[in-house]
């Protein structure tokens, strides 16, 4: 069975620096996906990222970039020039690659302040 | 396009009750999965509906049942209420043919008392 483990229960940050959460998975899969989401309080989860496992190039989207070392099963998210809307839990997922039904394996989060 | 709903959002039911709540998906969107979420086990896979069959499930007691209509909606029902079934209840929605996004719903906040 596959396990996300996101070490970091909770973060802060100073607006406008750079914050980057930590991700670790364990799985035998070779073909998987692996996701960040972001859950602001009291409002819906929404993806922020994701990462083919095929793919050595890491994803970024707009101020929000990965490090995926598939070797290391290791998927941190780094979050430049942090703001306030930034505030959230952010959820490190796992998604076997196999197509069709598939479920998402979520790690526990890690609760992210950013600060004024 | 309109996102996913989840009716109703909150919920207030006494042990040895059922519940059942109700989920819409994105218009065009044949998949349905749904998750519990709770500050001790974090998110966990309930089960995903595609085309009204139920073609994964997660690890959890026969109380806890789903469904799906023709129209892609999704209900969910949990018997015989238990204090931890306390949880949120989020639903996600995806096109559901191969790997497509989640976008998930807001979520029912049950209470069981």
């Amino acid at each position: 069975a596959q396990t996300v483990t996101q070490s970091q229960p909770e973060m802060s940050v100073q607006e406008a620096e750079t914050v980057t959460l930590s991700c670790t998975y364990d799985t035998s899969e070779s073909n998987y996906y692996l996701f960040w989401y972001k859950q602001p309080p009291s409002r819906q989860m929404i993806l922020v990222i994701r990462q083919e496992a095929y793919k050595q190039q890491n994803a970024t989207e707009n101020r929000f970039s990965v490090n995926f070392q598939k070797a290391a099963k290791s998927f941190s998210l780094k979050i430049s020039d942090s703001q306030l809307g930034d505030t959230a839990m952010y959820f490190c997922a796992f998604m076997k690659g196999q197509g069709g039904s598939e479920k998402l394996v979520f790690g526990k989060g890690t609760k992210l302040t950013v600060n004024p | 396009k309109a996102g996913v709903t989840q009716t109703p959002r909150y919920l207030i039911k006494t042990r040895g009750q059922q519940v059942t709540l109700s989920c819409s998906p994105i218009s065009g969107h044949r998949s349905v999965s749904w998750y519990q979420q709770t500050p001790g086990q974090g998110l966990q896979f309930l089960f995903e509906y595609f085309s009204e069959t139920q073609r994964n499930k997660g690890n959890f007691p026969g109380r806890f049942s789903g469904r799906q209509f023709s129209n892609s909606r999704s209900e969910m029902n949990v018997s015989t209420l238990e204090l931890g079934d306390s949880a949120l209840y989020l639903c996600a929605s995806r096109e559901g043919s191969t790997y497509n996004e989640q976008f998930f719903g807001p979520g029912t906040r049950l209470t069981v008392l």
